[in-house]
């Protein structure tokens, strides 16, 4: 049964500084990798999604990595901002399309 | 992107009395419906996964009785939270699978649902 582990599970930050959000997973026949946003109350904002046969990933500031054989993912945010601050997630599926399963999630706060 | 629309946003009921839960897929043909619910700071688990037409599969420890799943046609699923308690309050959040794109994922914007 794949288990998905974030650490840490809280982090605070001040502004500016670049943020590193760890993702580990047991079972690395994984299909793809996403990463996820979620702000208090809201839903789930897709981010970036890794296949298993990339190394990473780039949106603007966001850049994720991914090492299937040691079953972890990195998600590093340049420069932070306060309007960072959210929980993020990670999620892998089995197959595509198949159900996703979530890790428990980063709480960032980013103090101005 | 992909939009999808969860109604309501948020329902407020009292013990014992059920609730549905509208998904629709505004923009796209969604032949398979995962839904999730989110304790309070706790992670997204999978409840159910259902298919256009065939009855749904429930993850173990969900009652199938208890969370009726219905998934008539390629845009809408309703997911109905019979005899509700206070344990069931939690954000639920549908996600449909895109036919023509399944590597990606799109979420609902999530119902809060606080039972009395």
């Amino acid at each position: 049964k794949q288990e998905v582990t974030q650490i840490p599970a809280a982090l605070s930050v001040p502004e500016g500084e670049n943020l590193v959000l760890n993702c580990s997973f047991t079972d690395s026949a994984i299909y793809n990798l996403q990463w996820f946003r979620q702000d208090p109350g809201k839903g789930l904002t897709s981010l970036l999604l890794i296949q298993s046969s990339q190394r990473e990933q780039t949106s603007g500031r966001l850049n994720a990595s991914l090492d299937k054989s040691s079953g972890r993912s990195t998600l590093y945010i340049a420069a932070s901002q306060p309007g960072d601050s959210a929980t993020y997630l990670c999620a892998v599926p089995v197959a595509a399309g198949n159900k996703l399963t979530f890790g428990g999630g980063t709480r960032v706060l980013v103090k101005p | 992107g992909a939009v999808v629309s969860q109604h309501p946003s948020w329902v407020i009921c009292k013990s014992g009395t059920s609730v549905k839960i509208e998904c629709r897929s505004l923009d796209f043909q969604a032949t398979t419906m995962f839904w999730y619910r989110q304790f309070p700071k706790q992670s997204l688990m999978l409840m159910a996964t259902s298919n256009e037409g065939s009855k749904a599969t429930y993850e173990q420890g969900v009652e199938k009785d208890k969370f009726l799943i219905n998934h008539a046609s390629l845009t809408l699923s309703t997911l109905t939270v019979t005899s509700a308690h206070p344990e069931d309050s939690s954000f639920y959040i549908c996600s449909p699978l895109r036919a023509s794109d399944t590597d990606t994922q799109y979420f609902g914007p999530g119902t809060r649902l606080t039972v009395l």
